[in-house]
């Protein structure tokens, strides 16, 4: 079975334009969730998206946002760019089955710089 | 509060060696699941093992092993015969609930060295 895909691998943007970023889940997988990695903040959760719904999400600014398709793949949009979202943007897809059991398996990752 | 501490930034052991590496948690929560993740230099993050809070046997996955004590809210990773490849971070992982809403939380992380 293939793993979760993210697609691109690398992006350098400046401040002030807008991102796109892609997610594959496993295949089967209907969650999709969101994070952002810096070495100051660690790990942090953005969002999860449910059977293209969102029904969890972080303590991120408006200008992230995200959505996901009826295959359950899943973009995130990051508007106005800034130097401090410059990070590494971790996917992670899972089966839901009873919540606390759910495994998330990770993508490779996206790593954005902005400058 | 912090949920998930971990106390080890940095560690070192020797190949061949066993090392553990510290989690504690916080949650008021009955049903909870408790994850270590893997993230080599490469940047992906690897499942490694999972415990949930009715387990009542430590998980066990080939070299890993998750010492679980509930009472003390602590659930370290033990891994036995260190590989140059153990090299990594490591982030230990909580999630609460038995409903859909709840999302994981992670740990600062430790970097485990390991020295030929």
């Amino acid at each position: 079975k293939a793993g979760v895909t993210q697609t691109p691998r690398y992006l350098i943007k400046t401040r002030g334009q807008q991102v796109t970023l892609s997610c594959s889940p496993i295949s089967g997988h209907r969650s999709v969730s969101w994070y952002q990695q810096t070495p100051g903040q660690g790990l942090q959760f953005l969002f999860e998206y449910f059977s293209e719904t969102q029904r969890n999400k972080g303590n991120f600014p408006g200008r992230f946002s995200g959505r996901q398709f009826s295959n359950s793949r899943s973009e995130m949009n990051v508007s106005t760019l800034e130097l401090g979202d410059s990070a590494l943007y971790l996917c992670a897809s899972s089966a839901p089955l009873a919540g606390s059991t759910d495994t998330q398996y990770f993508g490779p990752g996206t790593r954005l710089t902005v400058l | 509060a912090q949920k998930i501490t971990q106390t080890q930034p940095g560690m070192f052991v020797q190949e061949k060696e066993a090392v553990t590496l510290d989690c504690t948690y916080d949650t008021s929560d009955q049903s909870y699941g408790l994850f270590w993740y893997k993230q080599p230099s490469s940047g992906e993050m690897i499942f490694l093992i999972y415990q949930g809070s009715y387990d009542e046997q430590n998980a066990t996955e080939g070299r890993y092993s998750l010492n679980f004590q509930k009472a003390r809210k602590s659930a370290n990773l033990v891994i036995s015969a260190s590989q140059l490849g153990d090299s990594a971070m490591y982030f230990c992982a909580m999630r609460e609930g038995g409903n859909y809403g709840q999302n994981f939380v992670f740990g600062p992380g430790t970097r485990l060295s390991v020295l030929p």
